[in-house]
């Protein structure tokens, strides 16, 4: 049972490339997040995901995209990166209103 | 605007002191979260409550509804206590989103 598992750990992206981090869990949870965190400001939500094959959009949306195509799995897609994306990103589940995170990403746009 | 503050934003104690962290809000919740980030990143739960007080070992956590405020106490502090801490409320009025302080960071002396 690995929990919650983020990939890539780390990544540098010059300005305009495009990537995908893969977030997945193997706790049968329905509900999936996707956070950013960056100094002084508390973790804020990206997407989230209630179940598989739904998505919202939360707090900062702009420029990421994400699927839900597996219940395990919930991907967040960066188009065309921009330096504001610069931050940590992590990845969390839900169940009985406990929190599971992942490691987290650190990502760079240069 | 929905808040949720924690104070105080840093602080510094002595091995085996008694150690409080405070969570204010603003409106009213459905659930409130202590987490705890530890220096390499990670982030994990410690804590839900929607009334009263719970206790995991030397971690106290308390929360006063009328009030919007929550507390977390650590008894006889150790450096590996030494983190940072983070309380995350989810509104009554957004259903499965979660928001979250800027966090306190700690550390502990020997």
């Amino acid at each position: 049972n690995a929990g919650v598992t983020q990939t890539p750990k780390f990544r540098v992206l010059k300005t305009g490339q495009s990537m995908t981090l893969l977030c997945a869990q193997d706790m049968n949870h329905e509900y999936m997040y996707w956070y950013r965190q960056d100094p002084g400001m508390g973790l804020r939500l990206i997407h989230y995901s209630v179940g598989e094959g739904t998505t919202a959009k939360g707090e900062v949306p702009d420029g990421y995209n994400v699927s839900r195509l597996k219940k395990q799995n919930f991907l967040l897609g960066l188009e065309s990166a921009a330096p504001s994306q610069t931050s940590v990103y992590f990845c969390a589940s839900k169940k009985n209103e406990k929190l599971f995170f992942g490691s987290g990403t650190q990502l760079s746009v240069l | 605007k929905n808040e949720v503050e924690q104070s105080p934003q840093n602080l510094t104690a002595q091995e085996g002191e008694f150690i409080t962290i405070n969570c204010s809000y603003s409106v009213g919740i459905s659930a409130l979260h202590w987490l705890q980030q530890h220096p390499g990143g990670g982030i994990v739960s410690l804590f839900m409550l929607s009334s009263g007080k719970k206790k995991h070992g030397r971690l106290i956590a308390t929360i006063n509804i009328q009030e919007k405020h929550s507390s977390l106490h650590i008894t006889a502090s150790h450096p590996r206590d030494s983190a940072v801490y983070i309380c995350a409320v989810r509104w009554r009025d957004t259903g499965n989103q979660f928001y979250f302080g800027t966090g306190t960071s700690l550390t502990v002396i020997p």
